[in-house]
């Protein structure tokens, strides 16, 4: 069955340092992928999308995501976040063509100034 | 562009009711999906169209949950009776084919709660 896990329920990091969530996929082939941002009470934001080609995507908000097929990872780090960082973070990921995604439960990120 | 605008924002409902969500996906977006997100089971996606045509209403939990797209800018969600454990984050989201895959835009979401 396709899946998509995120291992880290929760994660804090300080104003400033780095920041890397863990997303890892199990699809039977090279499924699209993409990271979401959802605020308190918001609807979801995208950071950015893995189709093909360079396996280091740029997002917006200074955020970027490498994928790595040997690993079936797709995980998502940032140099330095800020405190409107603080949010849940969720990947996700579909096979293609026309389906609908496949979401992880989350990250819910905390930011300590 | 507006987005996908949903409503009503809340809805608080007793059991048993009937619920009816509402969906307006963004003009020239020819795909539509209806996604619920729990605690326990987080964002699960319920039912999507494509051209108004339903495709794969594989993940609707049962019978009491119906969903229709009479044209291209409006679809609805039904829940008939709800009960307690409908109680959830209801998103819509809309997507444009042209030339490939692009992404979901999702609207803000429905709160339902049922006592």
């Amino acid at each position: 069955a396709q899946s998509v896990t995120q291992p880290d329920i929760h994660i804090t990091v300080s104003e400033g340092a780095s920041l890397e969530l863990r997303c890892n996929y199990s699809y039977g082939a090279t499924p699209y992928l993409f990271w979401y941002v959802q605020s308190p009470g918001q609807g979801l934001q995208l950071l950015l999308k893995y189709f093909s080609g360079d396996t280091l995507v740029q997002g917006i908000k200074g955020f970027e995501a490498e994928f790595k097929r040997s690993q079936s990872s797709f995980n998502l780090r940032k140099p330095s976040v800020h405190w409107s960082d603080a949010a849940e973070y969720f990947c996700a990921a579909s096979g293609g063509g026309a389906d609908g995604l496949t979401f992880g439960k989350g990250t819910h990120l905390i930011i300590q100034p | 562009d507006a987005g996908v605008i949903q409503s009503p924002r809340h809805e608080v409902t007793e059991m048993g009711q009937e619920v009816t969500l509402r969906c307006k996906p963004i003009s020239g977006h020819d795909y539509l999906f209806w996604y619920r997100q729990t605690m326990m089971r987080g964002l699960e996606l319920l039912i999507y169209f494509n051209n108004n045509v339903p495709i794969d209403d594989s993940g609707m939990p049962e019978d009491r949950f119906s969903a229709k797209m009479p044209n291209a800018s409006f679809s609805t969600l039904k829940i008939q009776p709800s009960e307690p454990r409908d109680s959830a984050v209801y998103f819509c989201a809309s997507r444009k084919t042209s030339g490939g895959y692009n992404e979901q835009f999702f609207g803000p979401g429905t709160r339902l709660t049922v006592l």
